[in-house]
């Protein structure tokens, strides 16, 4: 079965500044992988996924991530941080036919003025 | 926007008492779950649904109990809470079978037990 880890239990960066959320995924055939964002009393909201083709991926609110299969990584990135980015962050692994989604402990965002 | 809704969104009650959180989606989705989440934790599968009178047990092993009669609704049943119950429950629903498909979650219900 698949697995995620996500190394940084809670990060603090300043506004303007970039970011990197790691995220680690076992698996051993290729993964559908999926970055989640949830803030203060909500659900969770996908911010972007990859299933396959360009390793580079876009998603909502300026956020990428980059599929690295040699390092078994999915690392979230943004270049400038806002101040309402501020929320959990949440790292999830899926496969082709398997119902099941595994989802990391997720990481914590603060963003300092 | 995610049109998928919970029930109760904040819910305080004591040891022993039934209660049932309701998930319901207006997306048409056949397939729903429920999760169960801790600070820190990852979020784990307690339940999910294939469609209608299909429900399966996820991996976390809960006391909890699900039903599905009807495509939009997808309600969690808890015969006799305890403390050990306290939790957030995320209800969500995909498009698609297995894992390719986007996950939309509802807001969660967050359940204390005295």
């Amino acid at each position: 079965a698949q697995s995620v880890t996500q190394p940084d239990i809670h990060i603090t960066v300043s506004e303007g500044a970039s970011l990197e959320l790691r995220c680690n995924y076992s698996y051993g055939a290729t993964p559908y992988l999926f970055w989640y964002v949830q803030s203060p009393g909500q659900g969770l909201q996908l911010l972007l996924k990859y299933f396959s083709g360009d390793t580079l991926v876009q998603g909502i609110k300026g956020f990428e991530a980059e599929f690295k299969r040699s390092q078994s990584s999915f690392n979230l990135r943004k270049p400038s941080v806002h101040w309402s980015d501020a929320a959990e962050y949440f790292c999830a692994v899926g496969a082709l036919n398997n119902n099941d989604m595994r989802f990391g402990a997720g990481t914590r965002l603060t963003v300092k003025p | 926007e995610a049109d998928i809704y919970q029930t109760p969104r904040y819910l305080v009650i004591g040891t022993g008492k039934k209660i049932t959180l309701e998930c319901s989606q207006t997306m048409g989705h056949d397939k729903m779950y429920w999760y169960q989440q801790d600070p820190g934790m990852e979020l784990h599968l307690i339940h999910y649904s294939y469609g209608v009178n299909s429900t399966e047990k996820g991996d976390l092993s809960s006391e909890s109990t699900v039903s599905r009669i009807r495509t939009e609704h997808f309600p969690l049943t808890l015969e006799s809470a305890r403390p050990s119950h306290t939790s957030q429950y995320l209800c969500a629903s995909s498009e698609r079978q297995g894992a390719g498909g986007e996950l939309f979650f509802g807001e969660g219900s967050r359940l204390t037990v005295l």
